[in-house]
């Protein structure tokens, strides 16, 4: 079975501060991870994944498969990136739905 | 493009009663699928139809169904509704479903409510 884990609910940190959403995830297959972040009154919306392995608005992700992590990171915290993240898990193969974590609620403190 | 659309966003039922939710995909997009998020559970995979078939399906009764239609379009049922059943059901659309450049666009979702 597989399952996606962010054990933290809510982070705040400081405009500036780095900051560090932590997701961990089980899956005996190889899986794709993916960064879904829902700011304000918006739709979810998809920010990165792991076979891009592109920075969006500053953030980036790496798949540690040794720690079985996919842990989002950015340098400096802005204001706007204060939203509602979502880690989610796609299975390599046969199906095509999303394994959520619970989110994380990033605020950024001015 | 236009993004996913539901319809409606808003929608306030009796237990015991049925209702059918809407999505339209992105143009091209050929498959949709169904979340439904409460704060207790979060987001969970109820079902995917690819080319007017149910390809897959997550753990949900069988008062819930689905279906899709020639243009992609899908909707939702779901029958004799319980209080449990209120939350903000999620349609998310992409090209194919199938490999690794497949990535999904959600819709603004429909606010379910059962009294």
């Amino acid at each position: 079975a597989q399952r996606v884990t962010q054990p933290e609910k809510l982070l705040s940190v400081f405009k500036g501060a780095p900051v560090e959403l932590k997701c961990n995830y089980s899956y005996s297959g190889s899986p794709e991870l993916f960064w879904y972040v829902q700011y304000s009154r918006q739709r979810l919306q998809l920010l990165l994944r792991h076979i891009s392995r592109e920075s969006i608005k500053g953030f980036t992700a790496d798949l540690n498969k040794g720690e079985t992590s996919f842990h989002l990171k950015k340098p400096f915290a802005q204001e706007e990136d204060s939203a509602m993240y979502y880690c989610a898990l796609r299975r390599q193969t046969g199906a095509n739905n999303l394994f959520f974590g619970t989110g994380t609620r990033l605020t950024v403190i001015p | 493009k236009a993004g996913v659309t539901q319809t409606p966003r808003y929608l306030i039922k009796t237990r015991g009663q049925q209702v059918t939710l809407s999505c339209s995909p992105i143009s091209g997009h050929r498959s949709v699928s169904w979340y439904q998020q409460t704060p207790g559970q979060g987001l969970q995979f109820l079902f995917e139809y690819f080319s007017e078939t149910q390809r897959n399906k997550g753990n949900f009764p069988g008062r819930f169904s689905g279906r899709q239609f020639s243009n992609s379009r899908s909707e939702m049922n779901v029958s004799t509704l319980e209080l449990g059943d209120s939350a903000l059901y999620l349609c998310a659309s992409s090209p194919s479903g199938e490999g690794r450049d497949s990535p999904l666009h959600f819709g603004n979702g429909t606010r379910l409510t059962v009294t």
